[in-house]
């Protein structure tokens, strides 16, 4: 069974902070690498998607992967309020296409 | 990124009846996928829905409880059968695009059974 695990969190930061959110997984085949946001009620929309080692910047949304730590991050610079949401980390073992979510983080930017 | 029409958005059912979720694409999709969000948790993948053939289920989902068509590459719908409160959820059709195969979802339907 392959997982990918998050801090549930809450995770809270001051408006114009930086937010850091961290999943790791557990298949090394894994192959593509995604962080959605989940505002409540609404469904998830992808943020960012990164494939390959080192950073990935688009934006105020920097995504981090780190293949032989499975590890694989996403920050949030000059956090806003309108940031707040969950904050879902996705893998892709690109053979099945099926995508493994994480049980989220949520995330709340105090004005 | 395709458009995904996704409906009802809600719906309050009584148990023992079924509901039947449409999932409409606006460009041909290969693959569509169909998830459950209870409250509170993340995503769980329910079916793949292959056109022309049965839709594949993962552990834990069946057939005669979640059935399942895709009569063609925009369409498809998921019946979630003889309800009850423990199928009160979100359900999401998906679909991924090549060539980054980044899934996208539609707006959900948010089933209560009462």
């Amino acid at each position: 069974q392959k997982e990918v695990e998050q801090n549930s969190g809450p995770l809270s930061v001051p408006e114009g902070a930086i937010a850091s959110l961290n999943c790791t997984y557990s298949d090394r085949v894994s192959q593509s690498f995604f962080w959605y946001r989940q505002y409540s009620g609404k469904s998830p929309e992808l943020i960012m998607s990164i494939y390959s080692n080192g950073d990935k910047e688009d934006g105020r949304f920097t995504a981090q992967l780190n293949k032989a730590s499975q590890y694989v991050s996403l920050l949030i610079r000059d956090s806003q309020p309108s940031d707040s949401a969950t904050y879902l980390c996705a893998v892709n073992d690109g053979g099945g296409n099926q995508f493994y979510f994480g049980t989220g983080t949520s995330l709340t930017v105090i004005p | 990124s395709a458009v995904i029409s996704q409906k009802p958005s809600r719906d309050i059912c009584q148990r023992g009846t079924s509901l039947t979720i449409q999932c409409q694409v606006d460009s041909q999709v290969t693959m569509m996928f169909w998830y459950r969000q209870q409250p509170g948790q993340s995503l769980t993948l329910i079916a793949t829905a292959n056109q022309g053939s049965e839709a594949t289920y993962e552990s834990g989902f069946v057939i005669d409880k979640f059935p399942i068509s895709r009569p063609n590459l925009t369409f498809s719908t998921l019946t979630v059968s003889n309800m009850s409160p423990e199928d009160s959820s979100i359900y999401l059709c998906s679909v991924e695009e090549a060539p980054a195969l980044e899934a996208f979802f539609g707006q959900g339907t948010r089933l209560t059974v009462v």
